[in-house]
């Protein structure tokens, strides 16, 4: 059963621009929105994670907006610079000590010079 | 705080042959996680280990095992390798119970020959 659908796989963007990943959901009991980054050869660390009790949650140039009606949740990334080339994951969570910490297929964005 | 630790960084097998990977989490974090990385899979999730005790299984063949210790060290094996176990392994550790940031160590990088 696949809980989470990550889109898109891969993007490109110029430095300077705007970087959009989509994690929609289907477990009406996910309860926290996380987004985990990963650089080559390192395992991913925590970017950012929102809880449904608000919209939008924002730090630095990275924001996640949640739409709980849609299922839905998304990480910007404003002012893209090239180090953030990284592969992006969402990992939805739901407060329960029974579920099994899984991941979207994750996006790889690529910040161009 | 020293991170999450995986041992051997890098290991090349055999078809056949069995690997087992240790990974040492970060202090006072009582919950292990293994995940399966490839191109084509992403973050595919292995196991769960909380207090000696697997909590969660992801759909792998009964060849991937694991255990825990009291100190909570986790090691993972594989037997009878195959050439499609090639991948990345990684491990996470996290404290038990609610919304817990997951850590995760740089992974060990199997490949089967």
């Amino acid at each position: 059963q696949q809980q989470v659908k990550q889109s898109p796989q891969s993007l490109i963007v110029q430095k300077g621009g705007i970087s959009i990943i989509n994690c929609a959901y289907e477990n009406t009991a996910f309860d926290y929105f996380p987004w985990y980054q990963q650089f080559p050869g390192k395992g991913p660390a925590l970017l950012i994670a929102i809880r449904p009790d608000v919209s939008e949650k924002k730090e630095g140039r990275f924001t996640i907006s949640f739409n709980k009606s849609a299922k839905q949740f998304s990480l910007h990334i404003m002012d893209s610079q090239p180090g953030d080339s990284a592969t992006y994951f969402c990992a939805p969570d739901p407060r329960s000590n029974d579920y099994k910490l899984s991941f979207g297929a994750g996006t790889t964005v690529t910040v161009r010079a | 705080k020293a991170g999450v630790t995986q041992t051997p960084r890098y290991l090349i097998k055999t078809r056949g042959q069995q690997v087992t990977l240790s990974c040492s989490p970060i202090s006072g974090h009582r919950s292990v996680s293994w995940y399966q990385q490839t191109p084509g899979q992403g973050l595919q999730f292995l196991f769960e280990y909380f207090s000696e005790t697997q909590r969660n299984k992801g759909n792998f063949p009964g060849r991937f095992s694991g255990r825990q210790f009291s100190n909570s060290r986790s090691e993972m094996n594989v037997s009878t390798l195959e050439l499609g176990d090639s991948a990345l392994y990684l491990c996470a550790s996290r404290q038990w119970g609610g919304h817990t940031e997951a850590f995760f160590g740089q992974g060990t990088r199997l490949t089967v020959v």
